[in-house]
């Protein structure tokens, strides 16, 4: 079954500084999902990559996927507090009739004033 | 509705209690899963239906959970003699289906004592 990983688990950095988080999974994936989670709330759908080489921006976030590699990257540009929050990569296993994700195990991420 | 409903937000029982977590999905949306998420890690998928019929049901940990969703609409997830490690934020989602944005419910939190 598909195991997906995160790293780095915790990210401090200071505002105005870029930094980027990675996602490794283990079988071929064709698509890979980013949330984003604040503390005590669910999980907010912040890009869906459908192929490979798929890159989709919103605002200071920006995420590619790379199938032949396995790795997809969260890149956080000039950052600001508001992105304080825990991010979730999870990709899809399918065979037979499922349609379920597997989600890393998150990246906490604090940016400090 | 406008989003993933889930309803209670939050559920105190005592340890042996039978419990029911309701979701109500996006309008329209044919399919629904149920995570279960504990503090510190990424959503655990539980059970994924396709309709009325659950397709996938692999990560229901035991017998004493079980879902339905008899109109292919609201569903009720169903755990008997809980436990106090059936702590845990139960997440429900739903989309369009396949390679789809699934959008998440706020939680049910139960917390059994």
């Amino acid at each position: 079954e598909l195991k997906v990983e995160q790293n780095p688990l915790f990210l401090s950095m200071q505002e105005g500084k870029n930094y980027t988080i990675y996602c490794n999974y283990s079988t071929t994936s064709d698509r890979l999902y980013w949330y984003r989670q604040d503390p005590g709330k669910s999980l907010e759908s912040l890009f869906v990559l459908l192929s490979n080489g798929a890159v989709k921006q919103e605002g200071r976030l920006m995420a590619s996927l790379d199938t032949k590699a396995r790795l997809s990257t969260l890149h956080i540009t000039a950052a600001v507090h508001d992105l304080s929050a825990t991010y979730f990569c999870a990709g899809p296993t399918y065979g037979g009739a499922t349609n379920k994700l597997i989600f890393g195990t998150g990246t906490l991420l604090a940016v400090q004033p | 509705g406008a989003g993933v409903s889930q309803t209670p937000s939050n559920k105190v029982t005592e340890k042996g209690k039978y419990v029911e977590l309701r979701c109500d999905p996006i309008s329209g949306h044919t399919a629904l899963y149920w995570y279960r998420q504990s503090l510190g890690q990424g959503p655990e998928f539980l059970i994924y239906f396709q309709g009325t019929g659950a397709a996938d049901d692999s990560g229901l940990p035991n017998d004493r959970f079980f879902a339905v969703r008899p109109e292919g609409s609201v569903s009720t997830l169903k755990i008997q003699r809980t436990e106090r490690g059936d702590s845990a934020v139960y997440l429900c989602a739903s989309s369009l289906g396949h390679g789809n944005t699934i959008y998440f419910g706020e939680g049910s939190w139960l917390t059994v004592v």
